[in-house]
């Protein structure tokens, strides 16, 4: 079945150091995917998303690009800030509908 | 617009009852899904309904259930509580699922179960 695969938690790092999570996923045909963030105590909220091999999501300073040949979607920021802290999820969705296959999660600390 | 609406955002049950949390989709959004988090499992899918008929359906037993009213709110009722149901059940809306180029899933806060 689908799944994804993220690295690792939880992350810290300094005020406007780079940041790269990264992200892997296995599906039969070709699925769309998201990255959403979670603060604390609150629900998930799409950060961005790409739905074909080769697009670049962005917002709000965070990039993703889809990579099929590497079956892979890391999520960059070239300069994080404090207010960035947060659970950062890694998702796909093959079928039709909104069925999301969600990764483990990464917690990012940033310290001023 | 209001963003999706989940009610009650806590509550605390016994083990053996039942409970029913509420969603309240963002208006014209015909997609309603379920996901349950837990530190253990992560974010696990439960089902999804779309146009009051359940579209997709999570590996969950059938203690858990769902349903969608013709105003597309929706409602999910576990029976039966066990320790294991504490968690937080996250309701999410979409004009029309994931796969739609340009839609986009939105989560309400989600409610905290707690079963004792």
């Amino acid at each position: 079945g689908d799944s994804v695969t993220q690295m690792e938690g939880p992350v810290t790092l300094s005020e406007e150091a780079f940041l790269t999570i990264n992200c892997t996923y296995t599906a039969t045909g070709y699925p769309s995917l998201f990255w959403y963030v979670q603060y604390p105590g609150e629900g998930l909220q799409l950060l961005l998303k790409a739905t074909k091999a080769d697009d670049k999501g962005s917002n709000k300073g965070f990039e993703a690009t889809y990579r099929k040949e590497t079956t892979s979607f890391h999520l960059e920021k070239g300069s994080v800030q404090v207010s960035d802290s947060a659970v950062y999820f890694c998702a796909l969705s093959e079928t039709s509908g909104s069925r999301l296959t969600f990764g483990e999660g990464t917690q990012l600390t940033v310290n001023p | 617009k209001a963003g999706v609406t989940q009610t009650p955002r806590y509550l605390i049950k016994t083990r053996g009852q039942q409970v029913t949390l509420s969603c309240s989709p963002i208006s014209g959004h015909r997609s309603v899904s379920w996901y349950q988090q837990t530190p253990g499992q992560g974010l696990q899918f439960l089902f999804e309904y779309f146009s009051e008929t359940q579209r997709n359906k999570g590996n969950f037993p059938g203690r858990f259930s769902g349903r969608q009213f013709s105003n597309s709110r929706s409602e999910m009722n576990v029976s039966t509580l066990e320790l294991g149901d504490s968690a937080l059940y996250l309701c999410a809306s979409s004009l029309d699922g994931a796969r739609i180029s340009g839609n986009t899933i939105y989560f309400g806060e989600g409610s905290w179960l707690t079963v004792v």
